[in-house]
């Protein structure tokens, strides 16, 4: 099945940086979304973004579908950006199941 | 807010007991798929519904189960409960056809 690579593992910012979050795939994709996990588990979906650029505020994601990697920026990071970001894809032949990576583990202190 | 809510939000079980958890998906969507997160790991899938009939499944015993009713909610059932069943339960709904999975809150099940 597709693998999905997700770095750093860990981020620790002080508030009112920047960060690139990067998410490599092993094969094509027709769907990638981001997600951030709070800390009471929920995921919220962030981008949905198979390819091209999308801009959400502070937030945004850029993915190269040729090259197999999505890329997330946050800038001007908040405390309340804190938790786990998740990429997840479709794709590989499998058009029913989102693939996870295990994510990127940011804290930012104040 | 995401629309799809989930119950119980936490559950504690005995290795060997059954456990059912609920999933109601967000308005006007008919795909319900499953997905386990361990702890400190990405969520797996499990299975996904499509019109009451299983969708896909992903490398799961056959003791996990589920339902998808004509209202689209869900049920995932899971038999003989194991220590390492430990983990929370997510629920996604999307519309056939799009690609955009919503999750819930997700059921937090202990298995002692």
């Amino acid at each position: 099945g597709i693998q999905v690579e997700q770095s750093p593992p860990d981020l620790i910012l002080q508030e009112g940086a920047n960060s690139t979050l990067r998410c490599n795939f092993s094969d094509s994709v027709n769907n990638l979304q981001w997600f951030h996990q709070n800390p009471w588990g929920q995921l919220i979906n962030l981008f949905y973004i198979p390819s091209g650029t999308k801009q959400n505020g502070r937030l945004s994601a850029t993915t190269v579908a040729t090259e197999r990697y999505s890329l997330l920026y946050i800038s001007s990071s908040q405390t309340t950006d804190s938790g786990v970001y998740f990429c997840a894809v479709e794709g590989g032949g499998s058009n029913y199941k989102l693939t996870f990576g295990k994510g990127t583990l940011l804290t930012v202190n104040p | 807010e995401t629309g799809v809510t989930q119950s119980p939000t936490h559950l504690i079980k005995t290795r060997g007991q059954q456990v059912t958890l609920r999933c109601s998906s967000q308005s006007g969507h008919n795909t319900v798929s499953w997905y386990q997160q361990a702890l400190g790991q990405g969520p797996q899938f499990i299975f996904q519904y499509y019109r009451e009939e299983e969708n896909g499944r992903g490398n799961f015993p056959p003791r996990f189960s589920g339902l998808q009713f004509p209202n689209y909610s869900s049920e995932l059932n899971v038999n003989a409960l194991e220590l390492d069943d430990s983990a929370l339960y997510l629920c996604a709904s999307s519309l056939a056809g799009t690609d955009t999975q919503y999750f819930g809150p997700g059921t937090r099940l202990t298995v002692l």
